[in-house]
């Protein structure tokens, strides 16, 4: 059974502090790893899709990396307006194109 | 470019009744897939609908229920709702089918069952 498990659960910064998330996963066969930031009430808001091994992409003050077994989201001299909920996913092999299996989350707290 | 619209985005109903929601994908999307959110579970895997059939069901009781129109709108039902239905639906939309691209999510329904 494909797993997703994200760490820390919970993570306070101070403004300018920078650190990195974790999503560790076992799959089959991996299609693609997805980072979505969500807020509260609100949808999962696209990040990142990374599909091989050894790729980074990089957005803003985020970005992310992708090994065999876990990926990460590195959050660079953050500000308040990035606490957020971030979540990963993954696309497996021998699943519809359609499903994601997600982590169940990072709940990011980034204090002015 | 409009993003999936989901209606309506709350509703409270009462144990036993059922439900109906509604999910608008992006222009140009045709993949639908549906998630329950919940703090215990997290997101969970509920179906995926494509050129009007279902394609996948995730590890859910027969009362859930969805459909897919000619224009990619999908709606999903919930009959006989009980306690444990109270979560964020969510509807995500992609452009096709056979490919891991990226799946946009909608606001979602919040769902309260009294």
């Amino acid at each position: 059974e494909d797993q997703v498990t994200q760490s820390p659960e919970a993570l306070r910064l101070q403004e300018g502090e920078s650190s990195s998330l974790n999503c560790s996963y076992t799959v089959s066969g991996l299609r693609g790893l997805f980072w979505y930031r969500q807020d509260p009430g609100k949808g999962p808001e696209f990040l990142f899709t990374l599909y091989s091994a050894g790729e980074e992409k990089e957005k803003e003050r985020l970005k992310a990396t992708l090994t065999k077994k876990e990926s990460f989201l590195h959050i660079t001299a953050p500000k308040p307006e990035d606490s957020a909920t971030y979540l990963c996913a993954v696309q497996a092999d021998g699943t519809s194109y359609g499903k994601l299996t997600f982590g169940q989350g990072t709940i990011l707290t980034v204090h002015p | 470019k409009a993003g999936v619209t989901q209606t309506p985005r709350y509703l409270i109903k009462t144990r036993g009744q059922q439900v109906t929601l509604s999910c608008s994908p992006i222009s140009g999307h045709r993949s639908v897939s549906w998630y329950q959110q919940t703090p215990g579970q997290g997101l969970q895997f509920l179906f995926e609908y494509f050129s009007e059939t279902q394609r996948n069901k995730g590890n859910f009781p027969g009362r859930f229920s969805g459909r897919q129109f000619s224009n990619s709108r999908s709606e999903m039902n919930v009959s006989t709702l009980e306690l444990g239905d109270s979560a964020l639906y969510l509807c995500a939309t992609k452009t096709s089918f056979r490919v891991a691209d990226t799946q946009y999510f909608g606001p979602g329904t919040r769902l309260t069952v009294l």
